[in-house]
């Protein structure tokens, strides 16, 4: 499969425990994108990288979210000290450079705060 | 301030009669428009986009969309609907000027056999 990978595929954790997830985009694209989807939303976008770079964060990121991409390959991203309020699925994208590409979807990280 | 409005949370159609699903988009500039599906427990899929050109844009399943500058419009059409299109569809657009795609809320189709 070389598509967008994302792992794990579901994270149960406890409220103020840290969590981590994984990015592998499709191998050729220098663009990786994360956005978070709640329930009966439409995903909304976080962060990107072109490259190894982070271009941009949304005011959505706040400051116990961290994401990197430590050589332009896979991405991580994660969130420090859970609140209930961050249980969302969490997407990641990956395209190639120019504004008409096509963002191509992982089937995304269900992260459930209790 | 990008948006993207897509008035129905739910349309309701027969199979093999035809399907539109309805998006409005607000952005500065030239938009680039975009269409997902979404299936239970799976990522987005990629469905057809407008860049430039033609104002009807053809996809995959058979699926096209219609651009219309004057009423900022890309609603998402099918001749003959079929039971297994049933999920959930967002329409994104994007501005020239950025990078992020904004996302409609979605709306859910339901084919009835």
């Amino acid at each position: 499969d070389t598509g967008v990978s994302q792992n794990p595929r579901h994270k149960i954790t406890k409220r103020g425990q840290n969590v981590t997830f994984r990015c592998d985009p499709i191998s050729e694209h220098n663009r990786l994108y994360w956005y978070r989807q709640t329930l009966g939303q439409g995903p909304e976008f976080l962060t990107y990288f072109q490259n190894e770079a982070q271009l941009e964060k949304s005011r959505l990121l706040s400051d116990r979210f961290s994401a990197e991409r430590p050589k332009g390959s896979f991405s991580t991203l994660e969130i420090q000290r859970t609140e209930q309020g961050d249980s969302a699925m969490y997407l990641c994208a990956s395209s190639l450079v120019g504004q008409g590409t096509i963002q191509y979807f992982g089937a995304g990280t269900r992260l459930s705060v209790l | 301030a990008q948006s993207v409005a897509q008035p129905e949370d739910q349309v309701n159609v027969a199979e093999g009669n035809p399907l539109t699903v309805k998006c409005t988009y607000s952005v500065s500039g030239n938009p680039y428009l975009f269409w997902y599906v979404q299936y239970p427990n799976r990522g987005l899929q990629f469905l057809l986009k407008y860049i430039t050109g033609d104002n009807l844009v053809k996809g995959s399943y058979g699926f096209e969309a219609e651009f219309n500058k004057s009423q900022t419009s890309f609603h998402l059409k099918k001749p003959s609907a079929l039971v297994s299109d049933s999920a959930l569809y967002f329409c994104a657009v994007k501005g020239q000027a950025g990078t992020a795609l904004i996302f409609g809320k979605g709306t859910t189709l339901s084919v009835s056999s």
